[in-house]
């Protein structure tokens, strides 16, 4: 089975545009979940969702940013517009909540954005 | 505070010894915790995971709980160079949702 797939792998832009990050979980997890990772903050969750639904937004920096997931297999972080301290790398994440919350979750490759 | 607090290294240890890393963290509600290891460049990978006091054992891997320290550890037996990588610690709680909090990690360089 294929693991947690994200595109594109790179992206640059410039301060001001429109950026669209993509995710397909692991099918049959229930759990999705959009990080952030820079060298200054580290690892940090900015939204996930269960069973499509978002369940905890608190880690989403400002309203620059949104997140959706339309379906079970697909899920988008946006952020409009771009500014440069944006730039860092985002990973998705999925889990099955099937067995408690014990549950590993599996991290997708992440995508280095870089926001000239 | 941070809520999950490690090192962040670098640890060096030469080839075939013990690495210790640790992790403390301060919401007495988790329940589970993580080490996940990271290579350069990649994503985190979960190598080992704990959710009773005491011992774990898993190859070259024990992971150490005690909860009434908030402490957490992980002993990587017989490194070696492959071994080097950076490794986050991670706990769980019911307080925060079920969502992992990831400490900083501690960058882990093993010498031949």
């Amino acid at each position: 089975d294929a693991g947690v797939i994200q595109s594109p792998r790179h992206e640059v832009t410039e301060m001001g545009q429109e950026v669209t990050l993509r995710c397909k979980p692991i099918s049959g997890h229930d759990y999705l979940f959009w990080y952030r990772q820079t060298m200054m903050r580290g690892l940090e969750l900015l939204i996930y969702f269960n069973n499509n639904v978002p369940i905890d937004d608190s880690g989403m920096p400002e309203d620059r940013f949104s997140a959706k997931m339309p379906n079970a297999s697909f899920s988008t972080l946006k952020i409009q517009p771009s500014e440069p301290r944006d730039s860092a790398v985002y990973f998705c994440a999925s889990s099955s909540g099937l067995a408690g919350v014990y549950n590993e979750q599996f991290f997708g490759p992440g995508t280095r954005l870089t926001v000239l | 505070q941070k809520e999950v607090e490690q090192n962040s290294g670098p640890l060096s240890v030469p080839e075939g010894a013990i690495a210790s890393l640790n992790c403390t963290y301060s919401d007495r509600g988790s329940q589970s915790f993580f080490w996940y290891r990271q290579y350069s460049g990649k994503s985190p990978e979960l190598i080992m995971s704990i959710y009773s006091n005491g011992d774990k054992e898993d190859g070259r891997f024990t992971a150490q709980l005690n909860k009434a320290s908030q402490y957490v550890s992980l002993l990587i037996r017989d490194s070696q160079p492959s071994d080097s990588a950076t490794y986050l610690c991670a706990s769980r709680s019911y307080n925060q949702g079920g969502k992992l909090i990831f400490g900083q990690g501690t960058e882990l360089s093993v010498k031949p």
